[in-house]
């Protein structure tokens, strides 16, 4: 069965610093994977996914992501955080089953102060 | 472009009444649909899944159900709600084939049972 790893919590960062916000998977056969935000009270919203190619994810407001086969990581990163971009943030994987279901990671909150 | 919507937006419901919380999903055909439920603790629970008409897959027993009697209408209900249904309901979407692999999701049903 797949899962995923979100091991922080909570990531606190000061704005106009870098983010990282981590995650791990597991899943047999090749890695479909996702990362959503949520704001209070919202639906939640898709960023970026890694299907195949560069390991290197483009997303939306700036966000990117890693893809690290080698140590099964697929870690959210923004070069400058933004305050605006406090938010609970989940990493996903995309199930084998063949229905297109996702296996989400429990969230990881980020807090950017001032 | 497609949009989902999700109504009512809020609920407060007796324990023991029943539920009917609906989901359409507008600007696509034969979409792949999703209920989930986030408790207070953040995480996401895949209630049911369906990939057509009439066709319903429940990832976890409990006293829920889910009926899907359009191409783009999906409803999640229950006879008799317990308090341990309050929760943060979410409906979800996602494309057939040509590379669509992430869901899309509605803004959601605050659901308090007292």
């Amino acid at each position: 069965a797949q899962s995923v790893a979100q091991p922080e919590d909570q990531v606190n960062v000061a704005e106009g610093n870098p983010l990282t916000v981590k995650c791990t998977y597991s899943v047999s056969g090749n890695p479909y994977l996702f990362w959503y935000v949520q704001y209070p009270n919202r639906g939640l919203q898709f960023l970026l996914k890694y299907i195949t190619g560069d390991n290197l994810v483009k997303g939306s407001y700036g966000f990117e992501a890693e893809f690290n086969k080698s140590q099964t990581s697929f870690h959210l990163k923004k070069p400058s955080a933004l305050v605006s971009d406090s938010a609970l943030y989940f990493c996903a994987v995309r199930d084998s089953s063949g229905y297109s279901t996702l296996t989400f990671g429990k969230g990881t909150m980020l807090l950017v102060s001032p | 472009s497609q949009t989902i919507h999700q109504w009512p937006a809020t609920l407060v419901q007796p324990v023991g009444s029943p539920l009917s919380l609906e989901c359409t999903v507008e600007g696509t055909s034969n979409p792949n649909l999703y209920w989930y439920r986030q408790a207070a603790g953040r995480g996401l629970q895949l209630l049911f899944y369906s990939v057509g008409i009439g066709q319903i897959s429940s990832e976890v027993p409990q006293n829920l159900s889910a009926s899907r009697p359009q191409d783009r209408q999906f409803i999640l209900s229950s006879k008799k709600l317990l308090l341990s249904d309050s929760g943060f309901y979410l409906c979800a979407w996602t494309g057939r084939g040509g590379g669509t692999y992430e869901q899309y999701f509605g803004p959601g049903t605050r659901l308090t049972v007292t």
